[in-house]
């Protein structure tokens, strides 16, 4: 496979289940990044990874908890959330942490519905 | 703190037409940049086209082109010959120095044949 994947791609929960969301990417890159769109904000960023240290929170409930094991992976665990955490979770990749939005690779997404 | 608005929820244009569309930013940053993405009913964002806050010129990348307006704080995207496939949400997206990206909230474009 190419490019970023993402599974699954989509993912019904309760809101007392713990679930985990993967990313994978074939490019080579060193910086992957997760994403949160949602019907009724805009798609903001919540985490960044570089080498496979966090570098970015961007004021993210605990309940989200991210792991990066290595450079081509990038996990996202999920527990006890709410129904307004349903949204799309977009993955992204660039070659560094650097790297400008344009050089982000992203992923097609995981649809997670919290009932 | 950037801020970035798109005005129209939803457009429709006939196929071969022009579009536009809008998009305002707000930042405080000296230097900073402006994207367009698509986004199709698949789920990936799709990078379209690029303006930096020093390019003197507008960017064009095929039928697409950015209408760079400094002064009104405006970079409006138009598809020009909108084809079927061109049917999908728009983001515009700012980037100044702080590396977290501000995103509108899209605007769903129709084409009809």
């Amino acid at each position: 496979e190419t490019g970023v994947t993402q599974t699954p791609r989509h993912l019904v929960m309760g809101m007392t289940n713990k679930k985990s969301l993967k990313c994978e990417q074939h490019l080579g890159h060193n910086a992957m990044y997760w994403y949160k769109q949602s019907a009724k904000k805009p798609l903001e960023l919540m985490f960044v990874y570089s080498l496979e240290e966090r570098v970015e929170n961007n004021s993210v409930p605990s309940r989200f908890s991210p792991e990066c094991p290595n450079s081509s992976h990038l996990f996202l665990h999920l527990h006890t959330l709410q129904p307004e955490d349903s949204a799309l979770y977009l993955c992204a990749s660039s070659q560094d942490r650097g790297a400008t939005l344009y050089e982000q690779y992203f992923g097609p997404g995981t649809r997670l519905t919290v009932t | 703190a950037q801020k970035i608005t798109q005005t129209q929820p939803g457009m429709f244009v006939q196929e071969k037409e022009a579009v536009t569309l809008d998009c305002t930013y707000d930042t405080s940053d000296p230097s900073y940049g402006l994207f367009w993405y698509k986004q199709p009913s698949s789920g990936e964002m799709i990078f379209l086209i690029y303006q930096g806050s020093y390019d003197q010129q507008n960017a064009t990348e095929g039928r697409y082109s950015l209408n760079f307006q400094k002064a009104r704080k405006s970079a409006n995207l138009v598809i020009s010959a909108s084809q079927l496939g061109d049917s999908a949400m728009y983001f515009c997206a700012g980037l100044g120095g702080s590396y977290i990206p501000t995103f509108g909230r899209g605007t769903s474009l129709i084409v009809h044949p």
